[in-house]
């Protein structure tokens, strides 16, 4: 079936540098991809959707200059968190919605996530 | 907006007991609804879902109607195991007015006993 990688799985980066996340589609094209951060114990907010060849679009309270996100191609986007502090910390997930399957809903795919720890 | 509510956990229950973790949601358009569960340490995996009123989605042993009229997708599975122990997450878009990008609920913990 459809699968969808991130990577790194686990990242542990300093204070004050930048790390990049990767979501990839691997055996389908997507136009469009989601970025959820999920906090300890808690939900998975939505942080932006990534268009292919657009800008990303921004949930209310998230600082674009700080998650920079990037959609080159139809199977790649990136979240880069610039100046990562600890509260940054995290479990960031991606979605990637197909290209094809109509609109049913049932052509949304999961990444496995990534772990973010900023010391 | 478009919005979740799931029953607070957590939920804990012995092998072989029967599960139900409620979920209700308020939406504007034709949500299409989802279960995904969350196992310690790993990411979202698709447990089941349905994509219009009176559809019932089911996997693993786990079922969920979609019931329009009372705006619910309560999760059930008759005979638990202590694999099942996890986070269970409710979830709905609206593809047309959403694009696609979906909406949690806050997450209700299993944790099943032997």
């Amino acid at each position: 079936g459809a699968v969808v990688s991130q990577h790194p799985s686990r990242v542990i980066c300093k204070s004050g540098t930048s790390v990049k996340i990767e979501c990839r589609s691997l055996d389908f094209q997507a136009t469009t991809m989601f970025w959820y951060r999920q906090f300890p114990k808690q939900s998975l907010m939505l942080m932006a959707t990534s268009n292919e060849g657009s800008k990303a679009t921004y949930e209310q309270g998230v600082e674009k200059d700080k998650f920079l996100i990037n959609h080159a191609s139809l199977t790649l986007s990136t979240l880069t968190v610039t100046s990562a502090h600890p509260e940054d910390s995290s479990f960031y997930i991606c979605s990637a919605r197909a290209l094809s399957g109509g609109y049913s809903g049932n052509t949304i795919y999961f990444g496995e996530g990534s772990w973010l720890t900023v010391v | 907006g478009d919005s979740v509510t799931q029953m607070e956990g957590p939920v804990t229950l012995s092998e072989e007991a029967f599960l139900t973790i409620n979920c209700t949601y308020t939406a504007t358009g034709y949500p299409s609804l989802f279960w995904y569960v969350q196992y310690p340490g790993e990411g979202l995996q698709l447990l089941l879902k349905a994509t219009k009123a009176d559809d019932k989605g089911s996997n693993k042993g786990f079922e969920a109607t979609y019931r329009k009229e009372t705006t619910s997708f309560h999760l059930e599975k008759g005979s638990v195991q202590v694999s099942d122990s996890a986070v269970y997450f409710c979830a709905l878009t609206d593809v047309y007015n959403q694009g696609g990008k979906l909406i949690f609920g806050q997450g209700t913990e299993l944790s099943v006993k032997p």
